[in-house]
């Protein structure tokens, strides 16, 4: 099956760092989306793109959507400890309602 | 509103047994699916249902079954757990993709085959 490739796979930063976080395709896809896991929950989404280019921000999250349409980019300004948690990209394809995620970033946040 | 709701939120089967998964939302979404979650491998597709009475596979279908009766509930039938299906299963809706939005997660079901 399709697959995205999210790295890094984990991350370990102090409190008030920015983080960057990356997710890559072999193929196109038409939409992106940005989830994040808590521990002993679902997965809850952050922030969604449908544009190639597009750039949007939810609070100090931003995304962006890659011109190339394969990939796709999540920043966190100034962490707190409440970031932590796991971070999961997902696209979709033209066509088609089926999400492919990527394996997941792990954020651990030191006070 | 309560959004998707899963059931149970735990469950221990012996190898061999059956059960399902309940899985119901109250959004009026077309879109349903179920994922397993193993620990490195993300979430992958099990199946999903694009509306009532249609079904079809994912990624990782083989030994689960489903049906969609109507549109708010979307059960997981496990016809004989195996130990290989222990793992955190989500089930997630939304609306087609002409309405936009991604995916409501449930808050899963921890299973534990022995």
């Amino acid at each position: 099956g399709q697959q995205l490739n999210q790295s890094p796979q984990s991350m370990f930063i102090q409190e008030g760092e920015d983080v960057s976080m990356n997710c890559t395709s072999s193929s196109i896809f038409n939409t992106w989306l940005w989830y994040k896991q808590d521990p002993g929950e679902g997965p809850v989404l952050l922030i969604a793109l449908y544009k190639a280019g597009e750039l949007t921000s939810n609070g100090r999250l931003t995304a962006q959507f890659g011109i190339t349409r394969k990939d796709s980019f999540l920043n966190i300004s100034a962490s707190i400890p409440s970031d932590v948690g796991i971070y999961f990209c997902a696209g979709r394809q033209g066509g088609s309602e089926k999400l492919v995620f990527g394996k997941g970033t792990k954020l651990t946040v030191n006070p | 509103n309560a959004g998707v709701t899963q059931t149970p939120k735990f469950q221990v089967l012996k190898t061999g047994q059956s059960m399902t998964l309940q899985c119901a939302q109250d959004m009026n979404h077309e879109y349903m699916s179920w994922y397993r979650q193993d620990p490195g491998m993300g979430l992958r597709l099990i199946h999903y249902s694009v509306g009532a009475g249609i079904t079809d596979q994912g990624e990782v279908p083989n030994g689960y079954n489903v049906s969609r009766s109507t549109t708010e509930d979307f059960p997981l039938r496990l016809l004989s757990a195996a130990p290989s299906q222990t793992s955190v299963y989500f089930c997630a809706s939304s609306y087609t993709i002409g309405q936009g939005g991604g995916y409501t997660f449930g808050s899963g079901t921890r299973l534990t085959v022995v």
